[in-house]
């Protein structure tokens, strides 16, 4: 199985400035996920990142608030702009290894003030 | 839209008993059900996961059961540990080109383990 590990593990921000979020996978992948997680609720699909392509982005979700980088089939970024306290919230990433499983990394506690 | 309804929000047990949590679909394009476990600060791991094409699939205390025609599936979790006490996801995928994505997730289920 895929081994997932993201940077940093939590953080508290302020408001109004940005924070990168680092995917690092152990294995090469085709496609890695970011998905957010609120406080005691489930998770939703913030965009799909292929390497090589521009990241598509589901119904809510922008590029200008999220923008995504995937510069190679081990690693991927997402960068939370201009944030609010609404933008707190856990954030994952995941790789799907092409064999029916998607993995999940540990996850990423933003704490927006 | 929820496209996966999973039930009930919580659930407390007590040890060796059995655990039932149950989704239903609308899309009947989904072909893929897994179930995730989650741990207090940590991402989800798969637990167990079924194709549409079996009613049953078993993996040691856990079980999924398929139902097609009624577009639910369920897990059970047999002989409950208080170590069982996690957040449990169901979710529901379309196969495309050989491999899952875009899962949607059920809203979860809080199972304590009474000791």
């Amino acid at each position: 199985s895929a081994v997932i590990s993201q940077k940093p593990s939590r953080d508290i921000c302020q408001r109004g400035t940005s924070l990168t979020i680092q995917c690092q996978v152990d294995s090469q992948v085709t496609m890695m996920f970011w998905y957010r997680q609120q406080p005691g609720q489930s998770l939703t699909l913030i965009a799909t990142a292929n390497q090589g392509s521009e990241a598509t982005y589901e119904s809510g979700f922008v590029i200008d608030k999220f923008p995504i980088s995937r510069p190679n089939l081990t690693f991927s970024t997402l960068t939370v702009s201009n944030m609010s306290p609404e933008d707190s919230s856990i954030y994952l990433c995941s790789v799907d290894d092409s064999k029916e499983t998607q993995y999940f990394g540990p996850g990423t506690r933003l704490l927006v003030l | 839209q929820q496209q996966v309804k999973q039930s009930p929000q919580s659930l407390i047990v007590q040890k060796g008993g059995i655990s039932i949590i149950n989704c239903a679909y609308e899309n009947t394009a989904f072909d893929y059900f897994p179930w995730y476990q989650q741990f207090p600060g940590k991402g989800p791991a798969l637990l167990i996961a079924i194709r549409p094409d079996v009613s049953e699939k078993k993996e040691g205390r856990f079980t999924i059961s398929f139902n097609k025609s009624a577009k639910q599936f369920s897990l059970h979790i047999m002989d409950s540990q208080p170590g069982d006490s996690a957040t449990y996801f169901c979710a529901a995928s379309m196969s495309s080109g050989g491999s899952n994505y875009k899962l949607t997730f059920g809203k979860g289920t809080l199972l304590t383990v009474n000791p």
